[in-house]
């Protein structure tokens, strides 16, 4: 089983601030994916094949990486960038999941 | 539009079995892959398995074989799945998703409590 271990586990973030999210692999994955959930409601695809933007998805949002290491950033914090994201990965069974990071704002 | 519409809240007894709903709409149910996902209170999202509606096949995380059996009904265009010798560790809330860039599309979630 591949596990995504995912840093930080929680942080906050200042409007404007410039924020980056670290998913690190067991072993090497073709593509990392990236979920955001907010409080309450389904995890909304956000960023797909390591750096796809989801339909809907501000492009102050990027992510990038290859092998074990990839990243999402948002160039610019925003108040409703708020929320718990989640990498995923797909390369091999079973699929699994980051543990999660959440992003406050301050 | 593609959506997803999952079935009510559970309140289950340990070691009983419960049966829990996913009707697909917009889309067409055989041709793609639906996924299940599970999120224990407060904690991560958990990879469950796969059904192919179109031919039945499925496919499992190892953890929960035995647990977890997933079906498909495509006259109503309704993914099922099944949980059985329910426990504690089983209250946890169950999303169906679509694949498709992957996880394009999500259920609004099942909540299953297991309690006596």
């Amino acid at each position: 089983e591949i596990v995504l271990t995912q840093s930080p586990t929680t942080m906050a973030a200042s409007p404007g601030e410039k924020v980056t999210i670290t998913c690190r692999a067991s072993s090497s994955v073709s593509y990392m994916h990236w979920f955001q959930q907010k409080s309450g409601t389904s995890p909304k695809p956000w960023i797909y094949d390591t750096s796809k933007l989801a339909s809907g998805v501000p492009d102050r949002f990027s992510g990038s990486g290859s092998g074990t290491s990839y990243s999402l950033t948002i160039s610019s914090m925003e108040a409703e960038d708020a929320a718990t994201y989640y990498c995923l990965q797909r390369s091999s069974y079973p699929l699994t999941f980051g543990s999660g990071t959440k992003l406050e704002i301050k | 539009q593609v959506q997803l519409q999952q079935s009510g809240t559970e309140l289950v007894k340990p070691a009983s079995s419960v049966k829990i709903s996913c009707k697909a709409s917009g889309y067409t149910f055989t041709s793609n892959y639906m996924h299940w996902i599970r999120q224990q209170p407060g904690n991560g999202l958990e990879w469950i398995g796969w059904i192919y509606p179109g031919n039945g096949n499925t496919k499992y995380n190892q953890k929960f074989d035995g647990k977890a059996t997933l079906t498909a009904d495509k006259s109503s265009s309704t993914a099922y799945m099944q949980l059985s010798s329910l426990t504690s560790e089983d209250s946890a809330v169950y999303f169906c998703a679509r694949d498709g860039s992957p996880f394009a599309y999500w259920g609004q979630g099942t909540l299953v409590t297991v309690s006596s």
